[in-house]
């Protein structure tokens, strides 16, 4: 069975500056996808972003990118200009790309950008 | 606005009694997976249902069950409850079964046994 570890249960950071949020997974697929999802106050969750294991190039949305390191099973998120906006649960997931396509969900990291 | 559409949106019931939860998926999405989130367990899968089909069945409890309707819309039953099924449940719903599509998720609905 496939873990996420999300080592880090709280972070802050300062309104403009970056963070980066770490996690872990544990695996024997060769194929998979991992993402990182947000859920801010209203509970709501959302996509932020998502790496396809067989990629090599580190996945980018605007301010939020990755640092994936398939070898160590690594999937950092580093949120760069953070905004206040940002404050929210972090969760890192991953999905086995087969039939059925769950998602496995680490405990979350709390973030806390302040002014 | 995520497409996916939880009612009701909170629900306070008493041990012991028997729930629904009600999920409609984004429009021509067939995939809808259902998800617990409690500060004992974290966010986890529950089922997932294909056109009306189970496809996947993750930590549900045997007092659980659901089922996806030829509108595709879903619900999920909760019977015998316990102080400890008190969580958030969130639907989410993805337009194929074997890729992996974006999975979005509804606003949930908050769940409090008493």
């Amino acid at each position: 069975a496939q873990t996420v570890t999300q080592s880090q249960p709280e972070m802050s950071v300062q309104e403009a500056e970056t963070v980066t949020l770490s996690c872990t997974y544990d695996t024997s697929e060769s194929n998979y996808y991992l993402f990182w999802y947000k859920q801010p106050p209203s509970r709501q969750m959302i996509l932020v972003i998502r790496q396809e294991a067989y990629k090599q190039q580190n996945a980018t949305e605007n301010r939020f990118s990755v640092n994936f390191q398939k070898a160590a099973k690594s999937f950092s998120l580093k949120i760069s200009d953070s905004q206040l906006g940002d404050t929210a649960m972090y969760f890192c997931a991953f999905m086995k790309t087969e039939y059925g396509n769950k998602l496995v969900f680490g405990a979350g990291t709390i973030l806390r950008v302040k002014s | 606005d995520s497409g996916v559409t939880q009612t009701p949106k909170h629900l306070i019931t008493a041990t012991g009694q028997r729930v629904t939860l009600r999920c409609s998926p984004r429009s021509g999405d067939l995939s809808v997976y259902w998800y617990q989130q409690s500060l004992d367990q974290g966010l986890q899968f529950l089922i997932q249902y294909y056109n009306g089909e189970e496809r996947a069945k993750g930590n549900i409890l045997e007092r659980f069950s659901a089922q996806q309707f030829p509108d595709l819309h879903s619900e999920l039953n909760l019977s015998s409850l316990e102080l400890g099924d008190s969580a958030l449940y969130f639907c989410a719903s993805s337009a194929a079964l074997t890729s992996a599509d974006e999975q979005f998720f509804g606003p949930g609905t908050r769940l409090t046994v008493l």
